[in-house]
Formats: structure tokens, C-alpha cells, sequence
């Protein structure tokens, strides 16, 4: 499936809270993750990336879930900071799709002083 | 920063036109992709190249083409420009691509408006 940026999700928090940002993923034969962030007027950033054989991998104050039985991706953000603020892409990847990265449609993330 | 750049940052241009898009990637990087993001389609893969090589193409438009240079950097062409060719275009690149597990690196994207 491929990604359509209709309407983005949004999630509201406040500052110091901890902020989980949810994704389904289209194919079952997906077996890399990437989790990207984007500011406003800027490309996206590299944030955590997980592969198959995980089901979660930490970062500073990130950590990616993953549940392959529902197709189901997480990133929590620990201690949520103003500077969070912003939309949040998760990315899938599938061997037969060499290095091209199907992104999903993103989470508006913006954390209330 | 990520340490791919992109040319220009903003472009403003007329139905029917071409414009030409510029990226370097980061240093020792081999492989460079184009993605177009559009409020309506999001963020979509275009094409890849390896070396100087396409290695995966995905939804570009026949009017649209790209290359890979000796130095690696890379070029994107959008020729017979549309009002709904407006839209973010990035380049992302990492060291490989020739696996799925790459780590793509994005720049800070050309926006294009077409009047």
C-alpha cells in the first residue's frame, strides 16, 4: 500500500509527559522500519529504526515497538519536550523493494508547554 | 544536518516549464533517492540510483527524469511542469542501497511551486 497524506493524525501532550505515536504498516513482508521526524520546512530526520527479527530497540528517550502479528509499529518518546513538535513518519521497507521506502501518512505531534 | 544538500530551496515556475533539481549526498554515500511530498499523496518514492546506476524507480512520471554524476551527485528533471507538480521534493542518501536495510539520510528538500 502505498502512503496518502490525507487528513494527519494529531497528538496533543504536555511537556514532561511521555507520547506514544501509533502506525500500521501495509506488508506483511516488511523487514525494516525506519521512524523519521519532520519539522516544519525541513526534510525528515532520522530518529530509530528496527528490523524483523526485533520487537523493540531504545534509543535516548525513543523506543520503537514492533508487532508483526497486527502489522503494528510505535515510537514513545520519553519526558516529551517542546522541541518533539512536529509530524512523525513511520517508513517500511521489504526486500524485494530494494532500498525504496513506503512512508505512512504521519502523526502531527505537538507538546504543550 | 544530515549532510545532503539540496538546490535551490524554493523554485517558482510556469505551466509547461522544466526545471532541474540538485543533490548532493553525504560524503562516501553511493546512493541517492528522490521523494515528492504532496499534501494529498504524502511522502512518495520516485527513483534510486546506485553509482550512477537506477537501481529502483517507483512513481515517477514519464515527464520526469533523473541521473547520477561521476562526483555522485545527482539531478532531477521535471520537464512539462503541471500546477499539480507543486509540491516538496527530497533527496535522500545512504551508503549502499543495495540492501533493504540502508539508512536513508534526507536533505532539506527544493520546494517547487508551479503557477
Amino acid at each position: 500500500g502505498e502512503s496518502v497524506g490525507l487528513h494527519l493524525p494529531t497528538l496533543s501532550v504536555q511537556e514532561g509527559d511521555n507520547s506514544i505515536i501509533n502506525c500500521a504498516y501495509s506488508n506483511s513482508a516488511s523487514d525494516y522500519f525506519i521512524w523519521y521526524k519532520q519539522e516544519s520546512g525541513k526534510g525528515p530526520q532520522f530518529i530509530i529504526d528496527i528490523r524483523s527479527n526485533m520487537d523493540k530497540r531504545q534509543g535516548q528517550r525513543v523506543t520503537v515497538l514492533l508487532n508483526k502479528t497486527v502489522k503494528h509499529l510505535s515510537l514513545q518518546i520519553a519526558a516529551t519536550q517542546p522541541g518533539d513538535s512536529a509530524v512523525y513518519f513511520c517508513a517500511e521497507n521489504w526486500s524485494t523493494s530494494g532500498s525504496r521506502l513506503t512512508f505512512g501518512e504521519g502523526t502531527q505531534l505537538t507538546v504543550n508547554p | 544536518d544530515s549532510g545532503v544538500t539540496q538546490t535551490p530551496k524554493h523554485l517558482i515556475t510556469a505551466t509547461g516549464q522544466r526545471v532541474t533539481l540538485r543533490c548532493s549526498p553525504r560524503s562516501g554515500d553511493l546512493s541517492v533517492y528522490w521523494y515528492q511530498q504532496s499534501l494529498d499523496q504524502g511522502l512518495q518514492f520516485l527513483i534510486q540510483y546506485y553509482n550512477g546506476e537506477e537501481r529502483a524507480k517507483g512513481n515517477i512520471l514519464e515527464r520526469f527524469s533523473a541521473q547520477q554524476f561521476p562526483d555522485l551527485h545527482s539531478e532531477l528533471n521535471l520537464s512539462s511542469l503541471e500546477l499539480g507538480d507543486s509540491a516538496l521534493y527530497f533527496c535522500a542518501s545512504s551508503v549502499a542501497g543495495s540492501t533493504n536495510t540502508d539508512t536513508q539520510y534526507f536533505g532539506p528538500g527544493t520546494r517547487l511551486t508551479v503557477l
